[in-house]
């Protein structure tokens, strides 16, 4: 258990669906990240959050939508994907995104396939 | 580009130790991250460096040469629970963490 919990741990949907994806941390950090884990590639960075503010999309298509409601939540709104979007998709937080050996603390990841 | 080497799958032996190596070119340093990931697990932290040298803990230990771009995590006593992935990653010059694909570790009785 690291304090970061992530739901649903499994999700299937056809392409046409909108879901959520929801991330929560009880740690009291101040950044939180999306990832996207595919199989044999490095971790995808997708978004970040400091202190409630997206400081960084990185190029992700607009199917993907954040939301950082308070510095506890975070969502992952999804909509008309594709089946390359299938993949562990994890949350992460850290006390800060700045300076120093701040390690990030990893959800379990949300399963999502793509129909 | 910015790219993080390791290698992909190793195998090693119940109670031997076993070196993984990690090579990087980044726009900045600023520290690198190793990470243990179980299969259908979330990765969690090992160790950070961000000066030259060894740091130890307990059965593992993290090596970083800043002038090489060079790194290894050395695991002495392997146990069967270290059977995992191992993640290299790299903070640059924005305080992103820049990824390696890891090191799936097998450990046989």
């Amino acid at each position: 258990e690291t304090g970061v919990t992530q739901t649903p741990r499994h999700l299937v949907m056809g392409m046409t669906n909108k879901k959520s994806l929801k991330c929560e941390q009880h740690l009291g950090h101040n950044a939180m990240y999306w990832y996207k884990q595919s199989a044999k590639k490095p971790l995808e960075l997708m978004f970040v959050y400091n202190f409630k503010e997206q400081t960084e999309n990185n190029s992700v298509p607009s199917r993907f939508s954040p939301e950082c409601p308070n510095s506890s939540h975070l969502f992952l709104h999804l909509h008309t994907l594709q089946p390359e979007d299938s993949a562990l998709y994890l949350c992460a937080s850290s006390q800060d995104r700045g300076t120093g050996s701040y390690e990030q603390y990893f959800g379990p990841g949300t399963r999502l396939t793509v129909t | 580009g910015q790219n993080i080497d390791q290698p992909t799958e190793m195998t090693a032996t119940e109670g031997a130790i076993v070196q993984i190596n990690c090579t990087y070119q980044t726009s900045g340093f600023n520290g690198l991250f190793w990470y243990q990931q179980h299969a259908g697990e979330a990765p969690t932290f090992l160790s950070y460096n961000v000066l030259d040298g060894l740091e130890e803990k307990g059965r593992f230990s993290s090596f970083l040469s800043r002038s090489k771009g060079y790194s290894y995590l050395l695991l002495k006593e392997l146990q069967m629970k270290d059977s995992a992935s191992y993640l290299c990653a790299v903070k640059d010059s924005n305080y992103q963490l820049i990824w390696g694909a890891g090191t799936k570790l097998i450990i046989k009785p």
